[in-house]
């Protein structure tokens, strides 16, 4: 079955600058790749996905790209802010409506 | 417009005892997948309901199971409760992407 790998565990970052979390995944038949927010006591939340036909994808402040070569996909966040602060997640399917492998995640800092 | 509901919020159990957790979807959704997300871990996916079917299974044994109704909303049980399944369950809905609920805070002692 697919695997999804997560670096950095822990990044810490100041106040304004950009955070680059990296996932890697074992499976090349994956074609969808969400990123999902977690904030303390709440459930995560869908903040960007990419699907295999595109290489970037860009919402306001955050970033995914996507090598399927490498198997590889990162999500940037530029000019982070306090609210940024939270645990990240990414996954991998095979499509978007299929059960999701998760890596173990990224816990965000945003020192002030 | 209510996004993923999930009852009740928290629960604590005795071990061997039965559990069942409640997920309503996002309206316009057809599509219901539980996840388990053990402290500090990702969610790790348990199966997932369609047209009152199960549609796809991860790697739980069959203590879990579920159901889903016909207006989409689903249940899942889980038997003979073990001290390692306390964790937060977590309920999806999609019908594209998957949109996560708060979450079942379950305890078992």
């Amino acid at each position: 079955g697919e695997n999804v790998e997560q670096h950095p565990s822990t990044l810490s970052v100041q106040e304004g600058d950009s955070a680059v979390i990296k996932c890697t995944y074992s499976d090349s038949a994956s074609n969808y790749f969400p990123w999902y927010k977690q904030e303390l006591g709440k459930g995560p939340q869908l903040i960007i996905d990419i699907r295999s036909n595109v290489g970037e994808k860009k919402d306001q402040r955050i970033a995914v790209t996507l090598n399927k070569t490498a198997k590889h996909f990162s999500l940037h966040i530029t000019e982070t802010q306090p609210e940024d602060s939270a645990v990240y997640f990414c996954a991998a399917s095979k499509r978007a409506t299929d059960g999701l492998t998760f890596g173990k995640g990224t816990h965000l800092i945003i020192q002030p | 417009d209510a996004g993923v509901t999930q009852s009740p919020t928290h629960l604590i159990k005795t071990r061997g005892q039965q559990v069942t957790l409640r997920c309503s979807p996002k309206s316009g959704h057809d599509t219901v997948s539980w996840y388990q997300q053990a402290l500090g871990q990702g969610p790790q996916f348990i199966f997932q309901y369609y047209e009152e079917e199960e549609r796809q299974r991860g790697n739980f044994p069959d203590r879990f199971s579920g159901h889903q109704f016909p207006n989409y909303s689903s249940e899942l049980n889980v038997n003979a409760l073990l001290l390692g399944d306390s964790a937060l369950y977590l309920c999806a809905s999609s019908l594209y992407e998957q949109y996560f609920g708060p979450g079942t805070r379950l305890t078992v002692t």
